[in-house]
């Protein structure tokens, strides 16, 4: 079945810029969604269909997809936004539907 | 306002049987499928099936086949997952979520737009 590919961990400093990517064969050719949960918390969905972003969620969220690599951005990083996040791809060629990132850690330092 | 709400933690011995409920409210319940995900102390997340609330159909993940129900009742707008011989490995968090649709050239996929609060299942002797 279908493999995505996140980096455990992602650090950055209050104000930079986090990019967290996640990687998969063609994901170009998918939608890709991504999800952050803090601790002790649901799931929350933050970028749908690559770059979309849900009512509620700020601008400083994005995200972009292109060949094998996704990419969530987070703009003007804010300690509250130190979580980990999930990104998302629906595989209707096998019974395995929906497969997840494994996750990535955002620290803020 | 789209709210799923889910039953409460549960304990349970290996080879029980653990049944989660997920009501939701604020949409038209048979319009979306509501997926299970769980997840695992300190892991990530696990897709396990889906139900059409519309139908029951269902599709499991391979790895929960023969030990998964996904069931719901129309009348109270609730989903359920049963999961049945319980080992330890079991003990997760378990979450509801309702799937929205994305439409892309010549096909149909779903992201999750809103998620249950979560159900603790502890699998221990």
């Amino acid at each position: 079945s279908y493999v995505l590919t996140q980096p455990p961990s992602v650090s950055v400093a209050p104000g930079q810029t986090a990019r967290i990517t996640c990687g998969g064969n063609n994901i170009g050719s998918k939608s890709v969604h991504w999800y952050q949960q803090k601790p002790g918390q649901a799931p929350v969905l933050v970028v749908y269909d690559d770059s979309d972003r849900p009512s509620g969620i700020p601008e400083r969220f994005s995200g972009s997809n292109s060949g094998n690599t996704a990419t969530l951005t987070i703009s003007r990083v804010e300690a509250g936004d130190e979580a980990d996040y999930y990104c998302q791809v629906w595989d209707s060629s096998s019974d395995h539907l929906v497969v997840f990132g494994g996750g990535t850690k955002l620290t803020v330092l | 306002q789209v709210q799923l709400v889910q039953s409460g933690a549960e304990v349970k011995k290996p080879g029980a049987s653990v049944k989660v409920s997920c009501k939701a409210s604020g949409y038209t319940f048979t319009g979306y499928y509501m997926h299970w995900v769980r997840q695992a102390p300190g892991q990530g997340l696990e897709w396990m099936g889906r139900i059409n609330p519309n139908s029951g159909g269902t599709n499991y993940a391979q790895k929960f086949q023969g030990r998964v129900t996904m069931t719901r009742d129309t009348s109270i707008s609730t989903a359920y997952m049963e999961l049945s011989r319980l080992r330890s490995d079991d003990t997760a968090v378990y979450y509801c979520a309702r799937a929205d649709i994305v439409v892309v050239p010549a096909a149909i996929e779903y992201y999750f737009d809103y998620w249950g609060q979560g159900t603790l299942v502890t699998v221990s002797s």
